[in-house]
């Protein structure tokens, strides 16, 4: 059965701080994808990963992928109260006649002033 | 831009009646995903389509949920009778067919609550 686990499941954090969401999977795959979701919304997309290595910045937001470890991370810098939200990793274990997603428990991130 | 259509956005239902879900996916997307996404926790997929097709049905409650796709465009999802433990939101999703892979692309979700 594949397991998608992210930690912490909660995080509160002050405006300004750094911190490290992380995201482990149980099988093997070198595609993974990051969503943002506001409450009572829709998931939005942040970075896509596609291979072992793979680095993606946007703003104060990092996306790494180590496929190896199955593991990967999203970083935060200098966290600022927008950035409050749930993310969710999702890795995909399709092939080439599509995506298979499978996401992970989410985190939970309360960005205070 | 193009966006992945749902409706409704809110749908509250009896339990025992039937309820049903219309997705329109983003043009040109052969597949289309449903996922449940129970409050808290992460999305999981019910059913996914590559065009009319089903791909992935296995976690789909069957003896009362039922998905389809006739044209290969839009889709509903059905569930009879509901549940109290239905309650969730329904997000759909597509995505298209690439050998470069690409993510899934959601809807606004139709949120059901079961009374």
């Amino acid at each position: 059965e594949l397991k998608v686990e992210q930690n912490p499941l909660f995080l509160s954090m002050q405006e300004g701080k750094n911190y490290t969401i992380y995201c482990n999977y149980s099988t093997t795959s070198d595609r993974l994808y990051w969503y943002r979701q506001d409450p009572g919304k829709s998931l939005e997309s942040l970075f896509v990963l596609l291979s072992n290595g793979a680095v993606k910045q946007e703003g104060r937001l990092m996306a790494s992928l180590d496929t190896k470890a199955r593991l990967s991370t999203l970083h935060i810098t200098a966290a600022v109260h927008d950035l409050s939200a749930t993310y969710f990793c999702a890795v995909d274990i399709g092939g080439h006649t599509g995506n298979q997603f499978y996401f992970g428990t989410g985190t939970s991130l309360t960005v205070i002033p | 831009e193009a966006e992945v259509a749902q409706s409704p956005r809110y749908k509250i239902t009896e339990k025992s009646q039937a309820v049903a879900f219309w997705c329109d996916p983003i043009s040109g997307h052969a597949t289309l995903y449903w996922y449940r996404q129970i409050l808290g926790q992460g999305p999981e997929l019910l059913v996914q389509f590559q065009d009319e097709s089903v791909v992935d049905d296995s976690q789909l409650p069957k003896d009362r949920f039922s998905a389809e796709r006739l044209k290969g465009v839009d889709s509903t999802l059905k569930i009879q009778p509901a549940e109290l433990g239905d309650s969730a939101m329904y997000l759909c999703a597509s995505s298209p067919i690439s050998w470069w892979n690409t993510e899934a692309f959601f809807g606004q979700g139709t949120r059901l609550t079961v009374v």
